[in-house]
């Protein structure tokens, strides 16, 4: 069974709209995380959360807000979409943000935004 | 910035022959560089192969090898004899480990490996 879902697996949405990535760790880990991967592009990191506060944020637009409704959850809310938007985002959690950890991660939800 | 190269796009490799998948980094903000191979095999989520954290050691896993080399700045990864069940991606990462880290990784953008039999 995955331990990480993230939901939905595949998105479409219109430029201009509101749409909201699921994502749910069942690792019990302390920390989460938010990568977003674009056509021929590095996974890039977003966020990251620390027992629900933020540690550390690496988009520059506000469109992009994570909520932590509960410590293994981490969804990601993006509003006013645009066609840049279109990518691959990545859901990862760690036991911390300490000393080397590793990162374990989702299968993703690839948004296309039209 | 911060920054990781690694060999680009797709390596083809024979059954049972050696491997290596090239990866270099760069970096003005991280003091104590972590560094780590990570694979997405066909169909699974991306999950981490290797890590070291010092400079001058090895990490292994699975038949992969790679060396932490400060001097040149390197993290190659490399394999004696090649599998099928090897074809994969894999990613080359870099992260803080000093008292700044906040769980960010830097990624090289990934070398699709393809085993033939």
């Amino acid at each position: 069974d995955p331990k990480i879902i993230q939901k939905p697996k595949y998105l479409v949405a219109v430029t201009g709209s509101e749409k909201i990535l699921i994502c749910e760790q069942y690792l019990g880990h302390n920390a989460m995380y938010w990568y977003r991967q674009s056509a021929k592009k590095p996974l890039e990191f977003m966020f990251s959360y620390s027992y629900q506060k933020l540690m550390d944020n690496q988009t520059a637009s506000s469109r992009f807000q994570p909520q932590s409704s509960k410590k293994n959850h981490l969804d990601l809310q993006i509003t006013a979409l645009k066609p840049d938007d279109s990518a691959t985002y990545f859901c990862a959690s760690s036991q911390d943000t300490g000393f080397a950890e590793t990162l374990y991660f989702g299968s993703g939800t690839r948004l296309t935004v039209l | 910035g911060d920054s990781v190269t690694q060999t680009e796009g797709q390596v083809t490799v024979s059954e049972s022959k050696s491997l290596i998948i090239n990866c270099t980094y760069s970096t003005t903000s991280i003091a104590y560089p972590n560094l780590f191979w990570y694979v997405r095999y066909p169909g699974e989520g991306l999950q981490l192969l290797l890590k070291v954290i010092t400079a001058g050691q090895k990490g292994s896993s699975r038949g992969f090898e790679a060396t932490y080399n400060k001097e040149t700045t390197s993290f190659h990864l490399q394999k004696a004899s090649v599998q099928e069940s090897d074809s994969a991606v894999y990613y080359c990462a870099l992260g803080e480990g000093g008292a700044g880290n906040t769980g960010k990784l830097i990624f090289g953008l990934g070398t699709t490996l393809q085993v033939q039999p």
